[in-house]
């Protein structure tokens, strides 16, 4: 079975700092992998996601993933963190036997400190 | 292009009673899912149409069941309505192809009281 784990359930950074926001997977079949944010009342957006080829992955806002297939992790980072990137961030995995479920991880919620 | 709508958007039900959630998934996605979020569970799969049939299905009791229609809209049912079935209930749409983008809804929440 799928599963995915989110280190640290909250995260504080200071704005300009750089974010980092740790995911690990496992998955007995090579795995896709998704980066959502979650504001405030709101639904789920995505911010970029692994399927083949690349394995450093860009996503909307700055924020990019890494693929580490020996570590069977997939981190967010962000350069400079700014006010508007707090929220909940939450890692998935889907495999590719067609289905479209994800397995999600609890969820990281990243505060931006002035 | 509109996105995933889901109405409604809050409500409150009486403990017993059952609610039917909708959602409109993009224009020419033929998938939708369905998934639970609450505090302590975070975010669950409760289960995954295509084409008017239900593709998989998560671990939930059979008072949760779901439909798609021809025009891939869904709806989800939940009957005798526990407490602890006060969430937030997401619908999820896509092209259906693995990998594909998977976007959401701004989910209906469900108060039970």
């Amino acid at each position: 079975a799928q599963s995915v784990t989110q280190l640290g359930s909250h995260v504080s950074v200071s704005e300009g700092a750089l974010v980092l926001l740790r995911c690990n997977y496992s998955s007995s079949v090579p795995p896709y992998l998704f980066w959502y944010v979650q504001y405030p009342n709101q639904g789920l957006q995505l911010l970029l996601k692994y399927t083949t080829g690349a394995t450093l992955v860009k996503g909307i806002n700055g924020f990019e993933a890494e693929f580490k297939k020996s570590e069977t992790s997939f981190h967010l980072t962000k350069p400079s963190a700014h006010m508007s990137d707090a929220a909940e961030y939450f890692c998935a995995v889907s495999d590719q036997g067609g289905s479209e479920k994800l397995v999600f991880g609890k969820g990281t919620k990243l505060t931006v400190n002035p | 292009k509109a996105g995933v709508t889901q109405t409604p958007r809050y409500l409150i039900k009486t403990r017993g009673q059952q609610v039917t959630l909708s959602c409109s998934p993009i224009s020419g996605h033929r998938s939708v899912s369905w998934y639970q979020q609450t505090p302590g569970q975070g975010l669950q799969f409760l289960f995954e149409y295509f084409s008017e049939t239900q593709r998989n299905k998560g671990n939930f009791p059979g008072r949760f069941s779901g439909r798609q229609f021809s025009n891939s809209r869904s709806e989800m049912n939940v009957s005798t309505l526990e407490l602890g079935d006060s969430a937030l209930y997401l619908c999820a749409s896509s092209m259906s192809a693995s990998g594909n983008t998977i976007y959401f809804g701004e989910g209906s929440w469900l108060t039970v009281v």
